[in-house]
């Protein structure tokens, strides 16, 4: 059973607009949460990360919100652009300090 | 060269040949992980290793075997592999402790 679930394969965005990826987990004993970004041909890049003592961090355009009763964190991404059209994959992270991904995201950025 | 690298970027394979995936990291790391990653699905975490010694094996069966020979370097010997191995083999490396991991652009592998 997925520990860390992307529920939605694809998103497109027109450039300008937000982009909201979702990403939910079922295990209460993660404490950190990353995001990560990855070209075709490429391996994955690390975006962004959250501790679970927050609910919100930022970093230029990019957002990662955490709501731990529900278990679920989110990343925006505003304004969007091309470059940012990847798969981007949402992990999580407890006590052993290993990360248990998500399935990933296709986000398309439309010119 | 900077970050983590990884050679050959591409591997076709037969059933009963033997082959060696090379993972180094540039990053003043001391650990390292190697991870599968099937079409559609999350990466799976195969093998850690912490300050050269091994700290996680996954249920990974024993046709594939790593080796970290010193804290830059991570290899993984491939023997007798079946077509179901077929994926994206991605090498990382983090500093022990942190949740932070680097990958390298990783390895097609293709079993025959």
């Amino acid at each position: 059973d997925q520990q860390v679930k992307q529920n939605s394969p694809s998103l497109s965005v027109q450039e300008g607009r937000i982009s909201i990826l979702n990403c939910d987990y079922t295990n209460s004993m993660f404490d950190y949460f990353l995001w990560y970004k990855k070209y075709p041909a490429e391996g994955p890049t690390f975006l962004i990360s959250i501790s679970s003592i927050k609910d919100k961090n930022e970093d230029g355009r990019f957002t990662v919100f955490l709501n731990k009763s529900a278990k679920h964190l989110s990343l925006h991404i505003v304004p969007s652009q091309p470059g940012d059209s990847a798969v981007y994959f949402c992990a999580a992270s407890g006590s052993a300090r290993q990360l248990t991904f998500g399935s990933g995201t296709q986000l398309t950025v439309l010119p | 060269e900077t970050g983590v690298t990884q050679t050959p970027r591409h591997l076709v394979m037969g059933m009963t040949n033997k082959k060696s995936l090379k993972c180094e990291q540039h990053l003043g790391h001391n650990a390292m992980y190697w991870y599968k990653q099937s079409a559609k699905k999350p990466l799976e975490l195969m093998f850690v290793y912490s300050l050269e010694e091994r700290v996680e094996n996954n249920s990974v069966p024993s046709r594939f075997s790593p080796e970290c020979p010193n804290s830059s370097h991570l290899f993984l010997h491939l023997h007798t592999l079946q077509p179901e191995d077929s994926a994206l083999y991605l090498c990382a490396s983090s500093l022990q402790g942190s949740e932070t991991q680097y990958f390298g652009p990783g390895t097609r592998l293709l079993v025959l």
